[in-house]
């Protein structure tokens, strides 16, 4: 069962619209992650956090915002999003951001821009 | 950046027979590799890694083989299961902490 919850599991917004989306973990980490997975390709990374702290933003638009509250809180809020932007949004939670610590998945967003 | 190549994007094996997954690195700093299973409707979840000190690493039927030299590192499942039908990672980093990922290998379990 994983320890990384996501929510909602799916969501279907239009290109004007603002929602958000929410992770939390309850596994005492300290680094949290976005990513997106879009089919037959690998997983992006969006955007990491280390303490609350931002410490990278992989050249994402600005219309994807994240919050992070505190170490086990994530939030990705999204607004005049594109078709493109469709995919499945992973959170992800490590010990520490150091590679050696697995990453441990929530089971995703499923976002649908119309 | 690194850059991660796995293949191949699609398996069909026999209940009892073996599957191998290969995937290839760029970046000869790389030092850690995890392989990641994502079933159906679930995130990744890791099933075992390896890392660059180490050439070969066994958890009951799944084994990891990593060859620096060349680049590159295998998964292994004997006794192939229905459920080990799902989406595999490979995936590569060195010393900071961004994971690369390859594009994922779908692997059916024939009955």
């Amino acid at each position: 069962e994983t320890g990384v919850t996501q929510t909602p599991r799916h969501l279907v917004m239009g290109m004007t619209n603002k929602k958000s989306l929410k992770c939390e973990q309850h596994l005492g980490h300290n680094a949290m992650y976005w990513y997106k997975q879009s089919a037959k390709k690998p997983l992006e990374l969006m955007f990491v956090y280390n303490f609350k702290e931002q410490t990278e933003n992989n050249s994402v638009p600005s219309r994807f915002s994240p919050e992070c509250p505190n170490s086990s809180h994530l939030f990705l809020h999204l607004h005049t999003l594109q078709p493109e932007d469709s995919a499945l949004y992973l959170c992800a939670s490590s010990p520490r951001t150091d590679t050696r610590s697995p990453l441990h998945f929530g089971n995703g967003t499923r976002l649908t821009v119309t | 950046g690194e850059n991660v190549e796995q293949h191949p994007s699609t398996l069909s094996v026999q209940e009892g027979d073996s599957a191998v997954i290969k995937c290839t690195y760029s970046d000869s700093a790389s030092n850690y590799f995890p392989w990641y299973k994502q079933e159906l409707g679930k995130g990744p979840q890791l099933i075992i890694d390896i890392r660059s000190n180490v050439g070969e690493k066994k958890d009951q039927r799944i084994a990891v083989t990593l060859n620096k030299t060349a680049k590159h590192f295998s998964l292994h499942i004997t006794e192939t299961q229905p459920e080990d039908s799902a989406v595999y990672f490979c995936a590569a980093s060195n010393h900071d902490y961004k994971l690369s990922f390859g594009a994922g290998t779908t692997v059916t379990v024939r009955a």
